[in-house]
């Protein structure tokens, strides 16, 4: 089984300043991972995933996060961020197999970007 | 493309009354979820299909049900709603079992029981 923890429940920013939002996880087999964006009233919908290969993930409107198997963590980045920006993040694991794969989400990360 | 229409968006409902929240898609996904979202859990999976004709329990499936009798429906029914089940719930469907693949949502439906 996989679990997600997000040890951050709400992150506040200045517009234009770089943040990071914190993931890790645990799973007795390899994983997928992704993180999700939800705007007020809205749905999810996929930041970016890893799924294998290169480490470092590139996501939509500039986000990127990096996967980390020693620390098992996939924290979230964005160099410089917008008021547009504030929303909450969750981060979600799914392990590799056979059969129906759950994807479990962590509890979430609401982005408050002030100006 | 609409993706995942869930109906009804809100509902206010009556403890021990029935109630269907509906979810359709038109992306010709093989696999659909239910989520419920609550403040300080996240998402939970209550139920899933893999493909029609068949379904299976998630994490929290008690006091709900669904069916899946073609490819773009999935119908969760909540039999004698409780003031547990107020929640938001979350509609969502992928193309293959949850894993590899992108999941799509809903706008979710937002269900209050009194």
């Amino acid at each position: 089984a996989q679990s997600v923890t997000q040890l951050d429940s709400q992150v506040p920013v200045f517009e234009e300043a770089p943040v990071e939002l914190r993931c890790n996880y645990s799973s007795s087999v390899s994983v997928y991972l992704f993180w999700y964006v939800q705007y007020p009233n809205q749905g999810l919908q996929l930041l970016l995933k890893y799924l294998s290969g290169s480490t470092l993930v590139k996501g939509i409107n500039g986000f990127e996060a990096e996967f980390n198997k020693s620390q098992t963590s996939f924290h979230l980045r964005k160099p410089s961020v917008h008021i547009s920006d504030t929303a909450e993040y969750f981060c979600a694991v799914s392990g590799m197999g056979t059969g129906f794969q759950k994807l479990v989400f962590g509890t979430g990360t609401r982005l408050l970007v002030s100006p | 493309i609409a993706g995942i229409t869930q109906a009804p968006t809100s509902q206010i409902l009556a403890a021990g009354r029935r109630m269907t929240l509906r979810c359709t898609q038109d992306m010709r996904h093989n696999a659909m979820y239910w989520y419920r979202q609550d403040l300080g859990l996240g998402l939970r999976l209550i139920h899933y299909s893999n493909t029609a004709g068949t379904t299976g329990k998630g994490e929290v499936p008690d006091g709900y049900s669904v069916s899946r009798a073609n490819t773009d429906d999935f119908p969760l029914t909540l039999a004698s709603a409780v003031p547990s089940q107020t929640s938001v719930y979350f509609c969502a469907s992928s193309d293959g079992g949850l894993g590899r693949t992108e999941a799509f949502f809903g706008q979710g439906t937002r269900l209050t029981v009194v």
